[in-house]
């Protein structure tokens, strides 16, 4: 079985602070890592994903988020945050079949980014 | 090119009442997946259609919930008899493989009174 853990229902940083959002993950197979983000009134988006190539993945809008197995972690970052990043924020894992394919995703609880002034 | 096409987008009805909600997927895509969110809680994968055939369909909470895709097209994801506890938003899905971008609706947003 997999699981998703996201630190922090909720948090806050000033315009321009770094952003970290935190995700554990335990998996008993190597697996497939994403971020998602969700504006208001729309559906999710994936930012970035990390498929067992590079451990720095880029995504979309500045952010990135970086593969520690050793840590079971992926946690999603950006340099300078912007008003427009004020959204949920989702991690996501799911695992591949041996026989190709891959199962649906496992998500975590969901983080809310807020961007203070 | 459309994007995944929930409708409705929301939805009331009284408990014991049935309700159909539709998934049109991004033309091409294969691979199409429930997911549902209750108030307050994770996403939940519900199942997994690679074109007409369920591939998965683990997450489906019990037998009161039935989702089918004829001709490997859209979906729908019939709830008979609702429960209260049926109530949260009902995220679809598409990819065109197993290992590419899947393209998340909008959701239906479904209430049981």
């Amino acid at each position: 079985a997999q699981s998703v853990t996201q630190l922090g229902s909720h948090v806050s940083v000033s315009e321009g602070a770094l952003v970290l959002l935190r995700c554990n993950y335990s998996s008993s197979v190597p697996p497939y890592l994403f971020w998602y983000v969700q504006y208001p009134n729309q559906g999710l988006q994936l930012l970035l994903k990390y498929t067992s190539a590079a451990t720095l993945v880029k995504g979309i809008n500045g952010f990135e988020a970086e593969f520690k197995k050793s840590e079971t972690s992926f946690h999603l970052t950006k340099p300078s945050a912007h008003m427009s990043d004020a959204a949920e924020y989702f991690c996501a894992v799911s695992q591949m079949y041996s026989g190709g394919g891959a199962d649906g995703l496992t998500f975590g609880k969901g983080t809310h980014l807020i961007i203070q002034p | 090119e459309a994007g995944v096409t929930q409708f409705p987008s929301h939805s009331v009805i009284e408990k014991g009442q049935t309700v159909t909600l539709r998934c049109d997927p991004i033309s091409g895509h294969d691979n199409l997946y429930w997911y549902r969110r209750v108030m307050g809680k994770e996403i939940k994968f519900l199942l997994h259609f690679v074109k007409e055939s369920k591939q998965d369909e683990s997450g489906m909470p019990n037998n009161r919930f039935l989702a089918e895709r004829t001709g490997g097209t859209y979906s729908t994801l019939k709830v008979q008899p609702a429960e209260l506890e049926d109530s949260g938003v009902y995220f679809c899905a598409s990819s065109r493989g197993w290992n590419t971008e899947a393209f998340f609706g909008q959701g239906t947003r479904l209430t049981v009174v």
